[in-house]
């Protein structure tokens, strides 16, 4: 059983076009993350959940939309894709709140996303 | 100044050697700290915490040292599979290191 998964694991798409990656976790988590890899392996926050309320939304454009319909799910939204958004997205949820530390990540096996 | 620096490597070591290296953080209230492993176009993986104690397991070490500011991981006995990108991670703003990468010879 996968802990944390995501779709689609590759996407290729235009300059210009609205994609959305999905991600779920059935481990229980009650915090949720978007991660970007780029392509000098820099593993970037971009936001975080707790209990489907945003707590970390660290100035990322406003082409990016996160939603979480309920604690296991974060999808992220994409609007008029650029050049360089390509990267890897990877989604990652952890047992814990955002006071008094953090524990244990486990990521999803993250989506490869070229605009072209 | 990134939030988390370490040394990017590579680090070329044979079997059997040991490897050590270090991150450094610069913020003084952070209070989480781990090293996860990350395989090349692979999702990153949790190795160990880190303890202001230190902590081992099996072949690997870690130590926090807080006046100094910084983490260190150490492979002891290093095997072929112990090859990889070793990131570091401390909760403040959520900071991931850029990885250092480790590869182990025969």
């Amino acid at each position: 059983d996968t802990a944390v998964s995501q779709t689609p694991k590759y996407l290729v798409t235009q300059m210009g076009n609205d994609k959305s990656i999905k991600c779920e976790q059935n481990l229980g988590h009650d915090t949720m993350y978007w991660y970007k890899q780029d392509s000098k392996k820099f593993l970037k926050i971009m936001f975080s959940y707790n209990n489907k309320e945003l707590i970390i939304n660290e100035t990322v454009p406003n082409r990016f939309s996160p939603k979480s319909p309920d604690k296991a799910h974060l999808n992220l939204h994409i609007n008029s894709l650029e050049l360089g958004d390509s990267a890897v997205y990877f989604c990652a949820s952890s047992q814990d709140g955002v006071a008094g530390g953090h524990e244990t990540q486990y990521f999803g096996p993250g989506t490869r996303l070229l605009v072209l | 100044r990134k939030e988390v620096e370490q040394d990017p490597g590579p680090f070329n070591v044979p079997e059997g050697a040991t490897v050590a290296f270090n991150c450094t953080y610069s913020n003084s209230a952070s209070q989480s700290f781990f090293w996860y492993r990350q395989d090349c176009r692979k999702e990153p993986k949790l190795l160990m915490s880190v303890y202001s104690s230190g902590n081992e397991d099996g072949r690997f070490t870690a130590q926090l040292n807080r006046a100094s500011q910084y983490i260190s991981l150490l492979i002891r006995d290093s095997k072929l599979s112990d090859s990889a990108t070793y990131l570091c991670f401390n909760d403040y703003k959520l900071s991931f290191g850029a990885g250092t990468t480790v590869t182990v010879r025969a």
